[in-house]
């Protein structure tokens, strides 16, 4: 088993959609969780991070966490244009500050 | 205030030879990471610094890839004997002293020809 896995193939969602990526992770020992989105031929670009069970809301972004069940998710509320991008999933395993990183989930949102 | 920088953007080298790839962390930030990216594929992490500390070299695919920080700060990650499989995206990322969150830098694109 990899250590963090993103199976979602592409995901099309209309605009003012909400978009849902998963991900799981196989050491249970992990602490910290990120989403990072990376645009077509540019660096990722952390756009949250998360540390205890439940949910984190910033702006149009949540993620939730559940340590138990080993995943991590990202929703995207209200959809736009400029979310069109792929998200990478990492995850800190206990705290030595190596991020494993997912494949990444390609995000379209159709205007 | 700058960001992560690293040079070059691009390189183009022939099989065998030897790359240089340069990153500059943000100014203060103690952890350095170098990741490599292939094409549709996640990150690779391949070394981290941390400080004074000794690396965590645990990353490196082949004796052939090797890294150092001079002074704490500026890091190059040097590639030998390149080969058509070393080809992809070489993206630096530095952090503070807990070094959890990560901010990544342009990268430098590889290719082997």
């Amino acid at each position: 088993q990899k250590e963090v896995e993103q199976n979602s193939g592409p995901l099309s969602v209309p605009e003012g959609a909400i978009a849902s990526l998963n991900c799981t992770y196989s050491d249970r020992g992990s602490q910290s969780f990120f989403w990072y989105r990376q645009y077509s031929g540019k660096s990722p670009e952390l756009i949250m991070s998360i540390y205890s069970n439940g949910d984190k809301e910033d702006g149009r972004f949540t993620a939730q966490l559940n340590k138990a069940s080993q995943y991590v998710s990202l929703l995207i509320r209200d959809s736009q244009p400029s979310d069109s991008a792929t998200y990478l999933c990492a995850v800190n395993r206990d705290g030595n500050n190596r991020l494993a990183f997912g494949k990444g989930n390609q995000v379209v949102v159709i205007p | 205030g700058a960001g992560v920088s690293q040079s070059p953007s691009n390189k183009v080298t022939e099989k065998g030879k030897d790359v240089e790839l340069r990153c500059d962390p943000i100014s203060g930030h103690t952890a350095l990471y170098w990741y490599r990216q292939s094409l549709g594929q996640g990150l690779e992490f391949l070394i981290y610094f941390q400080g004074n500390s000794a690396p965590d070299k645990s990353g490196l695919p082949s004796d052939r890839f090797s890294a150092e920080r001079t002074g704490g700060s500026v890091s190059t990650l040097t590639i030998q004997r390149t080969q058509q499989e070393d080809s992809a995206v070489y993206l630096c990322a530095s952090g503070d002293n807990r070094g959890e969150t990560q901010y990544f830098g342009p990268g430098t694109r590889l290719l082997v020809l």
